[in-house]
């Protein structure tokens, strides 16, 4: 079965901080993907990422990068100098492929205070 | 691109009436749309997965005689909530692929639709 793990539950910052948001994937599938989304308080998600298992690759998107790392089935995403704008709840999701279907972890709720 | 909407994005309705929820891809086509219910606080969870032209698959525990869904067309899927009851109150949110597209994996999700069951 698949499990995706946010340990996470709410983390608070203060704005222009680092934070790292934790996800952990667990399947038995060899290839699959992995998402990040962003749910801002308006309640519609945001697609920041799309990964797949064959790519370990780390990518940066402006103040956004992800680390992905297969052996310990994270994926790890680092918001750099941290905005208010920034603050949401973040989900992580695992799966995709032919079926499509995906598993969302528990979410990240960030807060980042002026 | 990969626009989804949701019509409508909130509704209240009485208890025992039947509410639908349109899912709609602007620009592009999608044969697979899901969705989630969402309570307060919590994640997502997958209610059922619908193609185009063929019935939608539920995820277990989800009432399928309850959670009407229609596939009818490449840009629009339809959920509709029968009898609706208080307990069936919460944020519903749709997604589609695209399958065309290169990242055919990747699921857009609509704004959501609130529904308050007095």
């Amino acid at each position: 079965a698949q499990k995706v793990t946010q340990a996470q539950t709410e983390i608070s910052v203060v704005e222009k901080e680092d934070v790292t948001l934790d996800c952990v994937y667990e399947t038995r599938d060899t290839t699959y993907y992995l998402f990040w989304y962003k749910q801002p308080p308006s309640g519609e998600l945001v697609f920041l990422i799309r990964r797949n298992s064959f790519d370990e690759q780390n990518e940066i998107s402006g103040r956004y990068s992800w680390n992905f790392q297969k052996s310990t089935s994270s994926f790890n995403f680092t918001i750099t100098a941290s905005q208010v704008v920034d603050s949401a709840v973040y989900f992580c999701a695992g799966g995709g492929g032919s079926q499509g279907n995906l598993i969302f972890g528990k979410g990240t709720k960030l807060s980042v205070k002026p | 691109g990969a626009v989804v909407s949701q019509h409508p994005s909130w509704v209240i309705c009485k208890s025992g009436t039947s509410v639908k929820i349109e899912c709609r891809s602007l620009d592009f086509q999608a044969t697979t749309m899901f969705w989630y219910r969402q309570f307060p606080k919590q994640s997502l969870m997958l209610m059922a997965t619908s193609n185009e032209g063929s019935k939608a698959t539920y995820e277990q525990g989800v009432e399928k005689d309850k959670f009407l869904i229609n596939h009818a067309s490449l840009t629009l899927s339809t959920l509709t909530v029968t009898s609706a009851h208080p307990e069936d109150s919460s944020f519903y949110i749709c997604s589609a692929r695209d399958v065309l597209a290169g990242t055919a994996d990747t699921q857009y999700f609509g704004p959501g639709t609130r529904l308050t069951v007095l």
